[in-house]
């Protein structure tokens, strides 16, 4: 079975909005969470990470929220913007015990509309 | 710099024949990885290096080789392509193995094969 789900392929959000994207974990060994942006034809990049021993993370207009009991994780993108326009890939893996395997989720497009 | 290379961008294959990607990046990273990606699929990881040592994950042992020559250079080859080859493949690497240090990804090679 997947291990880490998004379950929405695809949202839409008006500009100036809040973007809320979501991720499920099934693996409760899992104690690094990330969200990766990819624009089309272009590489995934690290946008922000979180470790268990916290529940929420900001940097900027991102928070990470993450909910250990409910193997939840999910990204907030205050003040949408066209420009964050791409899909959004969540990634979960274990950071304690030496291991740097990422298990990634399927995807959800973004779409920011003016 | 901070990008990681993949060539080509796009390879076109016949069925039974075989495939070579490459993949470099010039940040002295020890880990380099490689992933396929179906369209509404995860990126899913089939092997990665670290350093020398190359791991394959266990449901794609059979299916895919990989050699790395020096640090920089990262290869995927697959010995005879099937139909259930196409796809993009993305590398990617970090600076070490553990902790979770930062993957950074190439812009992928589109495979398709026919």
């Amino acid at each position: 079975g997947q291990q880490v789900k998004q379950s929405s392929p695809s949202l839409t959000v008006q500009e100036g909005g809040i973007s809320i994207l979501n991720c499920d974990y099934e693996n409760d060994m899992f104690d690094y969470f990330a969200w990766y942006k990819k624009y089309p034809d272009n590489s995934p990049t690290l946008l922000i990470s979180v470790r268990s021993n916290v529940d929420k993370r900001e940097d900027g207009r991102l928070t990470v929220f993450l909910n250990k009991s409910g193997k939840h994780f999910s990204l907030h993108i205050t003040a949408s913007q066209p420009e964050d326009t791409a899909v959004y890939l969540c990634a979960a893996g274990r950071a304690t015990g030496g291991n740097n395997k990422l298990t990634f989720g399927q995807g959800t497009v973004l779409s920011v509309i003016p | 710099d901070t990008t990681v290379k993949q060539n080509p961008r796009y390879k076109l294959a016949r069925v039974g024949k075989p495939v070579n990607l490459i993949c470099s990046q010039t940040m002295n990273h020890d880990t380099m990885y490689w992933y396929q990606k179906k369209p509404n699929q995860a990126p899913k990881l089939l092997l990665f290096y670290y350093d020398k040592i190359l791991n394959r994950e266990a449901d794609t042992f059979e299916k895919f080789q990989s050699s790395r020559p020096n640090n920089s250079f990262c290869s995927l080859y697959i010995g005879s392509a099937g139909l259930e080859y196409s796809a993009m493949y993305l590398c990617a690497s970090s600076r070490d193995w553990g902790g979770q240090d930062t993957q950074y990804f190439g812009p992928g090679t589109r495979l398709l094969v026919l």
